[in-house]
């Protein structure tokens, strides 16, 4: 089956510090997704990437699809208080009607 | 919209009881999708339907968990009888068509099996 790899598990970063979390998986993807979920909350969409090496950018947060469609990075910019959740990147195969999740990281930020 | 919606929202049972989960897709979504999130395991697919038909149980656990979707505005997860073991928030997530499309969340039914 797909294997999809997610780093780190945790992170602890003071705020205004950067984060990166880091998806990989085992086989050529077609998309991948990323999602956000708040403490006591849901899974929320954040953006979907396509195409190779594509890069995205969501204010302080940037996202990047590898050359390969293998692996994906997450990184936030001067974290704040308010990006704290827990952050899964989505892998999607052709023809797969499913998705497969990471493992998710989970961020805090200190004040 | 209304997005998915799901009840109960909260539910404490005992051991040994049925427990019924509920949800109503984002109309118009084909996929339909359950999950349970732990602390332990993490967000696992338990089962998918498209178009209304189940396509991929195997993360069902075990024979005490089923799930049917009579339509395409409702579906079900059943679990008798209840174990502690299956304490854990269950998310039900639907998507329309089309490969890779966007999978919106209910807010999840968190239960706690005593």
């Amino acid at each position: 089956g797909q294997q999809v790899m997610q780093i780190p598990q945790y992170q602890h970063v003071q705020e205004g510090e950067d984060f990166t979390t880091y998806c990989n998986s085992s086989t050529t993807l077609s998309n991948i997704q990323w999602y956000k979920q708040r403490p006591g909350g849901h899974p929320v969409f954040l953006i979907q990437l396509v195409k190779s090496g594509e890069v995205k950018k969501q204010k302080r947060l940037t996202f990047q699809f590898g050359e390969a469609k293998k692996n994906s990075s997450l990184h936030i910019t001067a974290t704040q208080t308010t990006d704290v959740g827990t952050y899964f990147c989505a892998l999607h195969r052709t023809n797969a009607g499913k998705s497969t999740f990471g493992d998710g990281t989970t961020l805090t930020v200190k004040p | 919209d209304a997005g998915v919606i799901q009840s109960p929202r909260h539910e404490v049972t005992e051991m040994g009881q049925e427990v019924t989960l509920r949800c109503k897709p984002i109309s118009g979504h084909d996929y339909l999708f359950w999950y349970r999130q732990t602390m332990m395991r993490g967000l696992e697919l338990l089962i998918y339907f498209n178009n209304n038909v189940p396509i991929d149980d195997s993360g069902m656990p075990e024979d005490r968990f089923s799930a049917k979707m009579p339509n395409a505005s409702f579906s079900t997860l059943k679990i008798q009888p209840s174990e502690p073991r299956d304490s854990a928030v269950y998310f039900c997530a639907s998507r329309p068509q089309g490969l890779g499309n966007t999978i919106y969340f209910g807010e999840g039914s968190w239960l706690t099996v005593v």
